[in-house]
């Protein structure tokens, strides 16, 4: 069964960094687009970032251009969020899914999520 | 990359329909077939529930439907549950490649 799981969370002070990881079991890891996606505190979801399959072709929210950048791993089946200049807007429950095509077609399967607190 | 538009709140009661839409551009729902519905329980994680506008993924109740007529897509759930009280939210590739959210719909089951 697909499985993603999110860590790397925690609380980090304004303009500092952060990385978060995603570690996919279940499936063919380098056959899928991976997105992140985010939730701040009561708010609906934000669409992040996605990664095609082969790692090669990324987009990003307007929100985050230019500070966050989406990586991946083939060989060890994972995703990461490298988080630079963070701010406090950007507290929010990061989740990491599936994409059901190579490319960007929408998330099916999504980690339970971590949570970034943005703080002085 | 303007969040689609969704009503804040729908309300039914058990037995009943309800219709959740879902409005875009044509540079996103109105252009293409991935729209996709998920449903989130509070401090949980969304569920798939309809993907490429109507179709359900294994495991999903066919109680669930989606639809797409110009700019506007729709999430309509039949025989309305207790426990289908529920946020949804609608999202949709883009013309950029990347992917917008709803801003979600809480559905109250009366």
């Amino acid at each position: 069964q697909v499985q993603l799981v999110e860590s790397g969370g925690g609380v980090v002070q304004p303009g500092r960094s952060l990385r978060l990881s995603c570690v996919a079991s279940g499936f063919t890891f380098s056959s899928n687009a991976m997105h992140w996606v985010r939730q701040a505190p009561g708010k609906g979801l934000e669409w992040v970032a996605v990664l095609w399959f082969d790692g090669r072709n990324k987009y990003y929210a307007d929100s985050v251009r230019g500070r966050f950048t989406i990586s991946r791993d083939n060989s060890e089946n994972t995703l990461y969020l490298q988080m630079n200049s963070l701010r406090i807007e950007d507290t929010a429950v990061y989740y990491c899914a599936r994409d059901y095509c190579p490319s960007t077609c929408g998330g099916d399967y999504w980690g339970q999520g971590t949570l970034v607190t943005v703080s002085s | 990359q303007s969040a689609l538009t969704q009503p804040a709140s729908v309300s039914g009661s058990p037995g009943q329909s309800i219709t959740i839409s879902c409005t875009g551009t044509t540079s996103d729902v109105g252009g293409y077939n991935y729209v996709s519905w998920y449903q989130q329980y509070p401090g949980k994680a969304p569920k798939l529930m309809i993907y490429n506008v109507s179709l359900r993924p294994s495991g999903v109740s066919n109680r669930f439907s989606g639809s797409k007529s110009g700019n506007t897509a729709s999430l309509t759930i039949s025989g309305l549950q207790v426990e289908d009280e529920a946020d949804y939210y609608c999202s949709s590739y883009t013309s950029s490649n990347t992917q917008v959210f709803g801003g979600g719909t809480k559905l109250t089951v009366l």
